[in-house]
């Protein structure tokens, strides 16, 4: 069965410097999203990206992230100064968007620490 | 922000009895609804929509069961396994337009299903 996929598992880097976050969504899915969990939070959406530009993002995702969709299969998230507070499970997720189908399908996450 | 609200933080049942989860959002242009189930150090998993057309929908052991006028809604597990405990996280996206995304989440149920 496909499914979304995740590199690195788990990030561990120093705040201030830049991190990438990839994902291989579902083949034929054409919307991608980011979320993060805070230990002991809510899942939140970061962003939606469909069409190769952004369709939304929330307050949480200000300038200091971007998203990209280098080639045919890869949907990255950058954080360009990781600060303390971006400590979370961020997870990618895709889905194919047909009338009257939402579904949004998720990967295993990429646990970033902050230190 | 609280638009999706589940009020109870855990849920303990007896293998073969019925599980059910609640769910209660605030925002009337929600008009999706799902629900997901969360293992550890896993990614969230799609287990059931509904749209705000129908009030019920069935997939196997779970039913989903939707209630707009008391913008309530629930996940019935019959009967339920021990496989199924973990965490259940009930989502709202406001479907339509471009907002193909932005699923809310609530705060999670940990369903504990005892032998």
């Amino acid at each position: 069965e496909p499914e979304v996929t995740q590199t690195p598992s788990h990030q561990v880097t120093q705040m201030g410097q830049e991190v990438i976050l990839r994902c291989v969504p579902i083949s034929n899915h054409l919307y991608f999203y980011w979320y993060r969990q805070i230990l002991g939070q809510k899942v939140e959406f970061l962003v939606s990206f469909y069409n190769n530009e952004i369709s939304e993002k929330s307050e949480i995702f200000d300038d200091q992230f971007s998203v990209e969709r280098p080639d045919g299969s890869n949907f990255t998230l950058k954080i360009r100064s990781t600060k303390l507070e971006d400590s979370a499970m961020y997870f990618c997720a895709s889905s194919v968007v047909v009338l009257g189908s939402y579904e949004q399908y998720f990967g295993p996450g990429t646990r970033l620490t902050v230190t | 922000d609280q638009q999706v609200k589940q009020n109870s933080p855990s849920l303990s049942v007896q293998e073969g009895r019925i599980s059910i989860l609640n769910c209660d959002y605030t925002n009337s242009m929600f008009d999706y609804f799902l629900w997901y189930k969360k293992y550890p150090a896993e990614g969230p998993t799609f287990l059931i929509s509904i749209s705000s057309i129908k009030d019920k929908n069935e997939d196997g052991r779970f039913t989903v069961f939707l209630n707009k006028s008391a913008k309530h809604l629930s996940l019935h597990i019959v009967p339920s396994q021990p496989g199924d405990s973990a965490v259940y996280f009930c989502a709202a996206s406001g479907a339509g337009g471009t907002s193909y995304g932005k699923l809310t989440f609530g705060q999670g149920t940990i369903l504990t299903v005892h032998p």
